[in-house]
């Protein structure tokens, strides 16, 4: 069965720095994997996903993120941090014969002046 | 071209009470999704429908919650005799077609909100 692992549930970085969050998946056939992301008091919105083909995607807001089978990762990064930036993200998994969609727990990235 | 209407967006029920969430997806969807977020916890499947079908209700608790998806009308999750556990965040999404087939991703609402008190 597949499943995602986030790691850090909290990362600080300061604005203009580089993001970096990391994500890996297990996964028994190739994956689907997606990040999206949550604003307060909010649904979920997809930044970015990866289905076949490309293994660097790009999404929205300046976002990327690197499929790495060798490694079962997906990490999300982009390379300077913005207040806007500043809510929940989260890492999802999904088998192409399964079609629910598995969630990692969140990484909360907060943005520091 | 609205999204996924779920409502209310807050609800306040007590112990022992029902809870009735409602969720429309959006037009031309026919596939819906919930999910349950507790705090540190993510967002945990609960129940994939078509619709008049459940197809995958693998994470629904086996009792009192319950899940529908009919011809005409809004996709509802019904939660009998609240319990303060219940208390968390309900996300409804939706997708057009089975979304393996595209890894179209989903659609997803805003959320209900259950406090049980």
């Amino acid at each position: 069965a597949q499943s995602v692992t986030q790691l850090g549930s909290h990362v600080s970085v300061s604005e203009g720095a580089l993001v970096l969050l990391r994500c890996n998946y297990s996964s028994s056939v190739p994956p689907y994997l997606f990040w999206y992301v949550q604003y307060p008091n909010q649904g979920l919105q997809l930044l970015l996903k990866y289905t076949t083909g490309a293994t660097l995607v790009k999404g929205i807001n300046g976002f990327e993120a690197e499929f790495k089978k060798s490694e079962t990762s997906f990490h999300l990064t982009k390379p300077s941090a913005h207040m806007s930036d500043a809510a929940e993200y989260f890492c999802a998994v999904s088998e192409n014969r399964d079609d629910k969609i598995i969630f990692g727990k969140g990484t909360r990235l907060h943005i520091l002046p | 071209n609205a999204g996924v209407m779920q409502n209310p967006r807050h609800l306040v029920r007590r112990r022992g009470q029902e809870a009735r969430l409602r969720c429309s997806p959006m037009k031309g969807h026919s596939h819906v999704y919930w999910y349950r977020q507790l705090p540190e916890e993510g967002l945990k499947f609960m129940v994939y429908l078509q619709k008049e079908n459940i197809i995958d209700e693998s994470g629904m608790p086996k009792e009192r919650f319950s899940a529908e998806f009919p011809k005409e009308g809004p996709s509802i999750l019904r939660i009998q005799q609240v319990v303060r556990g219940d208390s968390a965040a309900y996300f409804c999404a939706s997708s057009p077609m089975t979304h393996r087939r595209v890894g179209y991703g989903y659609t997803f609402g805003s959320g209900t909100r259950l406090t049980v008190v």
